[in-house]
């Protein structure tokens, strides 16, 4: 039970778009569509944004999206804002009754 | 409005016991599985437990099986953990998270999470 492989940080200036990347394998992200993302701001709880995949909970901005191709997920933030600079959290189904998050990536806005 | 409230957290010797609770309020517990997420020092969450709505089935992390129980009791709105040989490695603070509930079809996500309430193994 590995955790999710994702990048250590990324940034962007604000309206750009960064994409955060989320690698499994065949046992967790691969065969599943319950991949979910998380924003946690420093301090408090992790929040969901994204569930299923590509899903967003009503009061999350449609400039945060998701998809997944193969082992890997990807969340992209769109028209990117300073209030998006966080900690940004995947999450999947691995079988078995299993929830595996990733690692962790910060989001700098320059 | 709808929030979970953790208590139960302290400082333990390796080899200790604590029994966490989760308060639930503004919503039907026994609407929703619920589970158990603990994230250490600068780390990211990693999942620990969960339970069907009834409280009939359980699932564990392999970290923690064997030495720790989840369960609940819809009738109190209130969900517990119970942590059993804890090592120092299990220090974190323990999330009390709830599962998103979909209508139209099964999902794994978390929708609400708790404060939490810190644990600390330690000599």
């Amino acid at each position: 039970q590995s955790a999710l492989t994702q990048p250590r940080s990324v940034s962007g200036s604000p309206g750009e778009s960064v994409t955060i990347s989320c690698t499994g394998t065949s046992s967790d992200v691969g065969p599943y569509n319950f991949v979910s993302w998380y924003q946690q701001s420093p301090g408090k709880a992790p929040k969901l944004i994204i569930y299923d995949i590509n899903q967003r909970p009503s009061e999350v901005p449609d400039r945060f999206s998701g998809s997944k191709s193969g082992n890997t997920a990807s969340l992209t933030i769109s028209d990117l804002q300073t209030e998006d600079e966080a900690a940004y959290y995947c999450c999947s189904y691995a079988g078995s009754a299993i929830a595996l998050f990733g690692g962790g990536t910060e989001v700098t806005v320059l | 409005e709808v929030q979970l409230v953790e208590s139960g957290g302290g400082s333990v010797q390796p080899g200790g016991s604590l029994r966490l609770s989760c308060a639930a309020s503004g919503f039907t517990l026994s609407g929703h599985w619920m589970h158990w997420v603990r994230q250490g020092p600068g780390k990211g969450p990693v999942w620990v437990s969960r339970v069907n709505k009834d409280g009939s089935a359980t699932n564990y992390a392999d970290s923690v099986k064997g030495r720790f129980t989840i369960s609940r009791d819809n009738a109190k709105n209130t969900l517990y953990l119970e942590m059993n040989s804890l090592r120092a490695d299990d220090t974190a603070l323990y999330y009390c998270v709830r599962g998103l509930y979909l209508e139209e079809a099964s999902t794994l996500a978390f929708d609400v999470w708790g404060r939490g309430t810190r644990v600390t193994v330690s000599s």
